[in-house]
């Protein structure tokens, strides 16, 4: 089975231009979740959905982050405009139900990079 | 607010040793706790799942810990391989769906 798919694996761009990344979660999957790695701040999780309606977007860091999640089979996560300090590794996961047993499934991530 | 923290940040070891990882919580109210493998460039790889009303979990070489009284878990390796040299990250969920993570140790196992 795939996994969870992210696109781009990297991202170069000029400060103040919008960046889109993407997420394809496991087939199956109700909850999918986005979070973002610094080596300052570790991972946190910015927003998440259960069968493609957000439910929790208080980890969205301001206004110029928004997500969304037009059918089960896709994501994206836009930022605009971009700043150099949103320069992270962003991370999609998928998990199905939200029950005690069941594991979140991680994406290799997207390497963004804001000069 | 749920804190995570996970002790050594680093660790070096030669190869066939067997050793212990360490993750503290704050928050005792948790639903599981997982562990995590990260290799460089790459995601997350969920390596056990620990259910709050369980004390362990094995998985090959691995077997993790669970003590929610006093908000530790512990990832022991058994026999340590070269392969084995990652990131290895916890996590707590709580009430909410989010996982609050640790900062990781980085393992190093040298040939």
């Amino acid at each position: 089975d795939a996994g969870v798919i992210q696109s781009p694996r990297h991202e170069v761009t000029e400060m103040g231009q919008e960046v889109t990344l993407r997420c394809k979660p496991i087939s199956g999957h109700d909850y999918l979740f986005w979070y973002r790695q610094t080596m300052m701040r570790g991972l946190e999780l910015l927003i998440y959905f259960n069968n493609n309606v957000p439910i929790d977007d208080s980890g969205m860091p301001e206004d110029r982050f928004s997500a969304k999640m037009p059918n089960a089979s896709f994501s994206t996560l836009k930022i605009q405009p971009s700043e150099p300090r949103d320069s992270a590794v962003y991370f999609c996961a998928s998990s199905l139900f939200i029950q005690e047993n069941q594991p979140q499934h991680f994406g290799d991530g997207t390497r963004l990079s804001i000069l | 607010k749920q804190e995570v923290t996970q002790i050594p940040a680093a660790l070096s070891v030669p190869e066939g040793e067997n050793l212990v990882l360490n993750c503290s919580f704050t928050d005792s109210a948790i639903y599981n706790l997982q562990w995590f493998r990260q290799d460089p460039g790459k995601g997350l790889t969920s390596l056990l799942l620990i259910q709050s009303s369980q004390r362990e979990q094995t998985s090959g070489r691995l077997n993790a810990s669970l003590d929610k009284s006093s908000g530790r878990s512990t990832l022991y390796i058994a026999a340590s391989q070269p392969g084995d040299s990652a990131t290895y990250l916890c996590a707590v969920r709580n009430s909410g769906y989010a996982l609050n993570f640790g900062k990781g140790t980085s393992l190093l196992v040298t040939p």
